[in-house]
């Protein structure tokens, strides 16, 4: 069956606009969760979905950044005013529940903020 | 808090050799284990698992050993190959975390012909 999927693969914007990601997790998958992964870092857990509520959205580097879900299916992650230091890979990921269950990543959306 | 800590690389073996990656753990409560791995070009995928203590989690001739003395989790393969080649990744999850996981930083592979 079809994997995680996010568009675009490729984003280059300008310092100060807005950027829309998007991922379409696996159908069935109840969790959704939102990464990101700096060069030569790992990963940063920014927000998660259990369904289309979001527990805990203390991973959110700043206020510029925000993410919805909605039917229990796609996400968009958002982020305002987009700075340099934003540039990075967003990767987003579902499973079946939260916890313990595997975890499906997506190919990732390469941000790159001039 | 939770957290995970990783051999830093990159680590460049020869084909055949013995592979470890040290991986470590803090966490509160009783957390699942992982190792992602992302080969060139693709998305990460999980590798192997194991979530309880003394379990051991196999895949690919790869083998985990969940520690809970130690708090490790160090990843081994007897025999690595130029298909190894790739950044591995070690990961917890634990209840008290509200249900994120917790990477480690990635290790670089690179094994050579």
């Amino acid at each position: 069956g079809a994997g995680v999927s996010q568009s675009p693969s490729n984003k280059v914007t300008e310092k100060g606009k807005d950027v829309e990601l998007r991922c379409d997790p696996i159908s069935g998958h109840t969790a959704l969760y939102w990464y990101r992964q700096s060069l030569g870092q790992g990963l940063e857990f920014l927000i998660y979905f259990q369904g289309n509520s979001a527990p805990d959205k203390s991973g959110l580097p700043s206020d510029r950044f925000s993410a919805e879900r909605t039917g229990g299916s796609v996400s968009t992650l958002t982020i305002q005013r987009t700075q340099q230091e934003d540039s990075a890979v967003y990767l987003c990921a579902s499973s079946l529940q939260t916890n313990t269950y595997e975890q499906y990543f997506g190919p990732g959306t390469r941000l790159t903020v001039t | 808090g939770n957290s995970v800590t990783q051999m830093e690389g990159p680590v460049t073996l020869s084909e055949e050799a013995f592979l470890t990656i040290n991986c470590t753990y803090t966490a509160t409560g009783y957390p699942s284990l992982f190792w992602y791995v992302q080969y060139p070009g693709e998305g990460l995928q999980l590798l192997l698992k194991a979530t309880k203590a003394d379990d051991k989690g196999s895949n690919k001739g790869f083998e985990a050993t969940y520690r809970k003395e130690t708090t490790s989790f160090h990843l081994e393969k007897g025999s690595v190959q130029v298909s190894d080649s790739a950044v591995y990744f070690c990961a917890l999850s634990a209840p008290s975390g509200g249900n994120q996981f917790y990477f480690g930083t990635g290790t670089s592979l690179t094994v050579i012909p």
